[in-house]
């Protein structure tokens, strides 16, 4: 079983709209979480990095929050943009070379 | 900057075929890792490289070899081809730990 759970698989929204990704892992010690967005045919992008003490971050119309206590992470992209669609892909790392990649969702923002 | 370049970006094997997939960056990176992704699968850590002449296995390395002989290139290596490994091969550098990873575009390998 895989120790990083996503959800939705997938997910289609219109351009405009809020949306939010989950993500529940079971990976223990816990170092950090990250988002990386993947663009068809390219290699994902770091987006952001929670540590454990670290219950809310932004960057931009990203903004991912953490629960450490339920080990849980949401990434929520807000005012949708057409580029947005990628597949969002949840890393969380144990140790330092111990980094445990969630299936991803796959967003598809529409016109 | 190129960032980290990745080659072949294509490649089809017949079963029992090597080849060796060739990851370069230019950024100086400490850490370089081989991934594959397959889908509804999480990207899986082959093998990684915490310095020139270092490397290390990782969750899936049966059947694959590595080389780090020169601090920018990392060098995955199938010895002989199985259906198996068909998947998109990712490379991924960082500079030091608890920094992002930066992937490349990967490499999309078809054994049949």
């Amino acid at each position: 079983k895989n120790q990083v759970e996503q959800s939705p698989q997938s997910l289609i929204i219109l351009e405009g709209k809020n949306c939010t990704l989950q993500c529940n892992y079971t990976v223990s010690p816990f170092s950090n979480l990250r988002w990386y967005k993947q663009d068809t045919g390219r290699g994902p992008v770091s987006l952001t990095i929670m540590t454990f003490s670290e219950n809310t971050k932004s960057n931009g119309r990203y903004t991912a929050t953490l629960d450490a206590d339920t080990k849980q992470s949401s990434l929520h992209i807000t005012a949708s943009q057409l580029s947005d669609s990628a597949s969002y892909i949840c890393v969380v790392s144990a140790t330092d070379n111990d980094m445990r990649f969630g299936a991803g969702t796959r967003l598809t923002v529409k016109p | 900057n190129a960032g980290v370049t990745q080659t072949p970006k294509f490649r089809v094997l017949k079963t029992g075929q090597s080849m060796t997939l060739l990851c370069a960056q230019d950024m100086n990176h400490e850490y370089m890792y081989w991934y594959r992704q397959d889908p509804g699968m999480g990207l899986r850590l082959i093998h990684y490289s915490v310095g020139e002449g270092t490397t290390a296995k990782g969750e899936v390395p049966d059947g694959y070899n590595v080389s780090r002989l020169k601090k920018q290139n990392f060098l995955l290596g199938l010895e002989s081809a199985a259906p198996s490994q068909t998947s998109v091969y990712f490379c991924a550098s960082r500079a030091r730990q608890g920094s992002p990873l930066h992937f490349g575009n990967g490499t999309r390998l078809t054994v049949t």
